[in-house]
């Protein structure tokens, strides 16, 4: 069935560094693929999306590009901040069961 | 808007007890979904509604949860009798009416229910 893989963490980072989170997923035809941030004590919230191959999602200094041939919908950011620190979530929307279906999440940590 | 509603925010219980966990969705959204999330399992989708009717309960983990639509802008996940093991971080999330392709799967989540069984 439909399943999304991300990198297991903690990611921990020094404030402005390079952030990448890596996803990858499996899934029967063209899925809509997203990224959701939990932070600390509250809901997920979307950060961006992509709905076709080649598409870039981008929001608050994130980006993500959706890779049909690699499978791939990895999260980058170029400087993060301490604000940052929250766990994300990979994302796909799969057409079989018309469901989201979530990644484990990946804590990131960020110190400045 | 308000964004979803969950209440309680906290709740500690015994073991046995039962629990009601509440949900208002936002107004116009048509779809309803509960997910449970814990450190172990990471999060799991419970079962959702589309327009009050419930379509897809196969995440519900067994007979002691249950889980209603009354109408449009209130739903309640009930576990009873509650175990230890049912102690979890519980959201509610809802969604606007499907389009064809685009913002599919695009969900608002409440804050979540922490539940804690002793």
């Amino acid at each position: 069935g439909d399943s999304v893989t991300q990198m297991e963490g903690p990611v921990t980072l020094s404030e402005e560094a390079f952030l990448t989170i890596n996803c990858t997923y499996t899934a029967t035809g063209y899925p809509s693929l997203f990224w959701y941030v939990q932070y600390p004590g509250e809901g997920l919230q979307l950060l961006l999306k992509a709905t076709k191959a080649d598409d870039k999602g981008s929001n608050k200094g994130f980006e993500a590009t959706y890779r049909k041939e690699t499978t791939s919908f990895h999260l980058e950011k170029g400087s993060v901040q301490v604000s940052d620190s929250a766990v994300y979530f990979c994302a796909l929307h799969s057409y079989n069961t018309d469901k989201l279906i979530f990644g484990t999440g990946t804590r990131l940590q960020v110190f400045p | 808007d308000a964004g979803v509603i969950q209440s309680p925010r906290h709740e500690v219980t015994e073991m046995g007890q039962e629990v009601t966990l509440r949900c208002k969705p936002i107004s116009g959204h048509d779809y309803l979904f509960w997910y449970r999330q814990t450190m172990m399992r990471g999060l799991e989708l419970l079962i959702y509604f589309n327009n009050n009717v419930p379509i897809d309960d196969s995440g519900m983990p067994e007979d002691r949860f249950s889980a209603k639509m009354p109408n449009a802008s209130f739903s309640t996940l009930k576990i009873q009798p509650s175990e230890p093991r049912d102690s979890a971080v519980y959201f509610c999330a809802s969604s606007p009416p499907r389009r064809v392709g685009g913002d599919r799967g695009f969900i608002y989540f409440g804050e979540g229910s922490w539940l804690t069984v002793v």
